[in-house]
Formats: C-alpha cells, structure tokens, sequence
C-alpha cells in the first residue's frame, strides 16, 4: 500500500525565506502525489499535484514541488515566505487504482514577521 | 458552485448516542470518502465508495457505518458514539475517470463526544 511521511510536524520560518516541506513516499508503483493546505477551522485545499506529467510542478500562490524518484521524496517549497502561508500542509498520495488517498501527518508552518 | 456540503458544522453528543453526518457533493463524483483529523496524526480513511451502492472500509472503519443510495449523498452514522470519537470529520469526493485528479473537501464536522 502507498504512504507518505512527513518530516517534522513544525517548521518555523522568518517573513521573506525559504519555505521547504519534507515528504517522502513509498510506494511499489509509479505514485500520484498530492500537497494540500489547511488554513484554521477551514476544509482541505489542494496546492498542486503530480501525475508523471512533469517532475516540477508549479501550484497555487507561488508554491512549488519536485518529484524525486532516486529519494522517494516529493518536497514542497516557495522561495520567499509570506505571513499569509501560516497554516498546516498535508502530503499525499494515491494509489493505482486511482481511489484510495493517503495522508501524512502534517507540517504546521509558522511564518514570524 | 456549492461543492462538497457537511452538515452540521459542530456537534456535541453524549456516550452512547447515534447520529448521522451528512456529506452531498453537486459534481457527480463517482468517489467519496470519509476521514478524520486527530492532532499529530493527518487524514486518516474511515470509509469510502466508488460509486451508488458501492462501499468499502478504509483505514479506521470500527464504530462507523456508511450507505450509498444516490451518486450525491454519501452519509456517515455513529451508531453509539465514544469520546474516542471526537475529531474532525472531512468528507470528500472526486472524479474517477481516466485522469488523476484531486479530492475536493467539505468545510468539516466538529464532533464531540462526552
């Protein structure tokens, strides 16, 4: 069956740096994979996806992510953290069958003035 | 464009009661899904269906039952609710023809169980 795992549940990030999510999958097929954002008391809003279209897929408000297949991993990042990106992000992945998704644990960013 | 539709949004519940939580989706999507959200622990799968008629256990099933008569409606009943039970209720649909696509998400059910 297909997982993901996050890495670190906090990551903590100054107004203007680098924002980096960890995700990594397992997988024994090619997986789809999947970044959602989570703003308080709100539902779940995807930020982009990857289908093997392409290993560098843009999304929504300037994030971005890469498909590394060598490292299982299937990161997030923007170059230039906003106050308004505070929120959780979740990773995911789903299956062959193209049904059932999976989600990791979740990474709480908090982004200081 | 309403999308996915939980309701109620909160909902306070005593041991031992039974109620439903109701999910509708407008995009006939053949896929719907149920989770929950718990601190430190993500989206865990409780049930699904493909489809009208069609449904399936995911990860956490005990202590719920679903049913799906309509392509729309995609109900989820806690026949005796248990403070384990408090959480976070999402529902979910998407499209399953052909194409990866996304799942697309109701606003949630708070649930407490006393």
């Amino acid at each position: 069956a297909q997982s993901v795992t996050q890495l670190g549940s906090h990551v903590s990030v100054s107004e203007g740096a680098l924002v980096l999510l960890r995700c990594n999958y397992s997988s024994s097929v090619p997986p789809y994979l999947f970044w959602y954002v989570q703003y308080p008391n709100q539902g779940l809003q995807l930020l982009l996806k990857y289908t093997s279209a392409a290993t560098l897929v843009k999304g929504i408000n300037g994030f971005e992510a890469e498909f590394k297949k060598s490292e299982t991993s299937f990161h997030l990042t923007k170059p230039s953290a906003h106050m308004s990106d505070a929120a959780e992000y979740f990773c995911a992945v789903r299956g062959p069958n193209n049904n059932d998704m999976r989600f990791g644990a979740g990474t709480r960013l908090t982004v200081k003035p | 464009n309403a999308g996915v539709t939980q309701t109620p949004k909160f909902q306070v519940l005593k041991t031992g009661q039974s109620m439903t939580l109701q999910c509708a989706q407008d995009m006939n999507h053949e896929y719907m899904s149920w989770y929950r959200q718990d601190p430190g622990m993500g989206l865990r799968l409780i049930h699904y269906s493909v489809g009208a008629g069609i449904t399936d256990q995911g990860e956490v099933p005990n202590g719920y039952n679903v049913s799906r008569s309509t392509t729309e409606d995609f109900p989820l009943r806690l026949l005796s609710a248990a403070p384990s039970q408090t959480s976070v209720y999402f529902c979910a649909s998407s499209y399953t023809g052909g194409s990866v696509t996304e799942a697309f998400f109701g606003q949630g059910t708070r649930l407490t169980v006393v």
